[in-house]
């Protein structure tokens, strides 16, 4: 079964770096997923792409401070200089034969 | 400027039905399959459905399946979400999404099933 596991919640300092981690379930490792950012009482937005070599396809007007990396199962989306407005719920996304599947979500909290 | 604008959400009782639309603009909407994700409150995304540009191919979550249907209109550039036999857990905001990893969303509308 296609799942995707997240941490609830992480925390980092303002100016600081935060990696998020998006795992895949066993058998799907060479899965590419997508990352997605929903702020507060808006509608989610589009990041990137991450492949399984590591590779990554950001969206309009992304941040180069948004960067995407992998390895093995994990699927990584690390923010640099964190700034106020990057407080939100981060999911990942993947699909295949089908369906497509969302993680539970990563709350980040900038301290 | 490529923007998604969702419509047709409201209060309704269990039990009821609901037509949600979305109306695309900057883009040739024939060429992009499209999807409809929810969220619930206190809940994370949730996919619900997805069609291709074509129409040809549609998919359905479990969650949702032989309930809700999804179809568009590439004339109108709108997606429909005809949503029925509705139940309390189908509560949430509803968006639509462009193409397989979702690189375009709309802001959504609600969908309150209440008594």
């Amino acid at each position: 079964q296609l799942v995707l596991t997240q941490s609830p919640s992480a925390s980092a300092s303002l100016g600081a770096s935060v990696k998020l981690t998006c795992t895949l379930s066993s058998g799907h490792s060479n899965y590419a997923i997508a990352w997605h950012q929903q702020q507060p009482e808006k509608g989610p937005r589009y990041l990137m792409q991450v492949n399984t070599d590591g590779s990554h396809t950001k969206g309009d007007g992304i941040p180069d401070r948004f960067s995407g990396s992998s390895s093995g199962a994990e699927r990584y989306l690390i923010i640099s200089s964190l700034q106020s407005e990057d407080e939100a719920d981060y999911y990942c996304l993947t699909w295949g034969a089908g369906i497509w599947v969302f993680g539970g979500g990563t709350k980040l909290t900038v301290l | 400027e490529v923007q998604l604008v969702e419509s047709g959400g409201g209060l309704v009782q269990p039990g009821g039905s609901l037509r949600l639309s979305c109306a695309a603009s900057g883009f040739t909407s024939s060429i992009y399959a499209m999807n409809w994700v929810r969220l619930a409150p206190g809940k994370g995304l949730e996919w619900v459905s997805y069609i291709s540009g074509s129409g040809s191919t549609i998919h359905y979550a479990d969650s949702v399946k032989g309930r809700f249907t999804i179809s568009r209109d590439n004339a109108k550039n709108s997606l429909y979400l005809q949503i029925n036999s509705l139940r309390a857990e189908d509560t949430a905001l509803y968006y639509c999404a462009r193409e397989v990893v979702f690189d375009f969303w709309g802001q959504g509308t609600l969908v309150t099933v209440s008594s």
